[in-house]
């Protein structure tokens, strides 16, 4: 059964700080994986799909890396903003293609 | 805009009601799945319907009724609700290329229950 791991469960940086959020899956037969961002009370919003076959994913300041042997994943945000504040999820889907999740990291960026 | 509607945004309901909850999906797709997301836990998937189809029910009790009448639409009825139901629910359309799967949410309905 694979299990999502999101270390640490939340996290505050001062603005302009460059941080690094981790994911790790126990089961490395994925195809991909799935940033995303969720504000209080609202939905999931992608950020980015990053394929197994590739290694990096970018978009704006935001970097997603995916190691499958070692069944990690990180999000690397540039010169974060409180803006950026927020819980970060990550998901990768199994059998069926069921999305498994992890619990979140929540961030907070301190102006 | 994630093009995944979920209505209503806000809903309080009685242990005695009845009322049901709408996700809308004009992407093309043809999976969409209900999540329950309670503080301090994991999204928890409740149903996943493939081409109309249901094809997953992960041990949900049957106070929640999934209904698929399209591929665009999904609706989950509830009755007689507990409070322990008060959750964000939330909607999935799914999109599947070869063996990829990416995931696009609605909004959530937050459900309380008194």
């Amino acid at each position: 059964k694979q299990e999502v791991t999101q270390i640490p469960a939340a996290l505050s940086v001062p603005e302009g700080e460059n941080l690094v959020l981790n994911c790790s899956f126990t089961d490395s037969a994925i195809y991909n994986l799935q940033w995303f961002r969720q504000d209080p009370g609202k939905g999931l919003t992608s950020l980015l799909l990053i394929q197994s076959s590739q290694r990096e994913q970018t978009s704006g300041r935001l970097n997603a890396s995916l190691d499958k042997s070692s069944g990690r994943s990180t999000l690397y945000i540039a010169a974060s903003q409180p803006g950026d504040s927020a819980t970060y999820l990550c998901a990768v889907p199994g059998a069926n293609s069921k999305l498994t999740f992890g619990k979140g990291i929540t961030l907070s960026v301190r102006p | 805009e994630t093009g995944v509607t979920q209505t209503p945004r806000h809903l309080v309901m009685g242990m005695t009601n009845k009322k049901s909850l709408k996700c809308e999906q004009h992407l093309g797709h043809n999976a969409m799945y209900w999540y329950k997301q309670s503080a301090k836990k994991p999204l928890e998937l409740m149903f996943v319907y493939n081409f109309k189809e249901q094809t997953e029910n992960n041990s949900v009790p049957s106070r929640f009724s999934p209904e698929c009448p399209n591929s665009s639409h999904l609706f989950l009825h509830l009755h007689t609700l507990q409070p322990e139901d008060s959750a964000l629910y939330l909607c999935a359309s799914v999109r599947r290329q070869s063996a990829s799967t990416e995931a696009f949410f609605g909004q959530g309905t937050r459900l309380t229950v008194v």
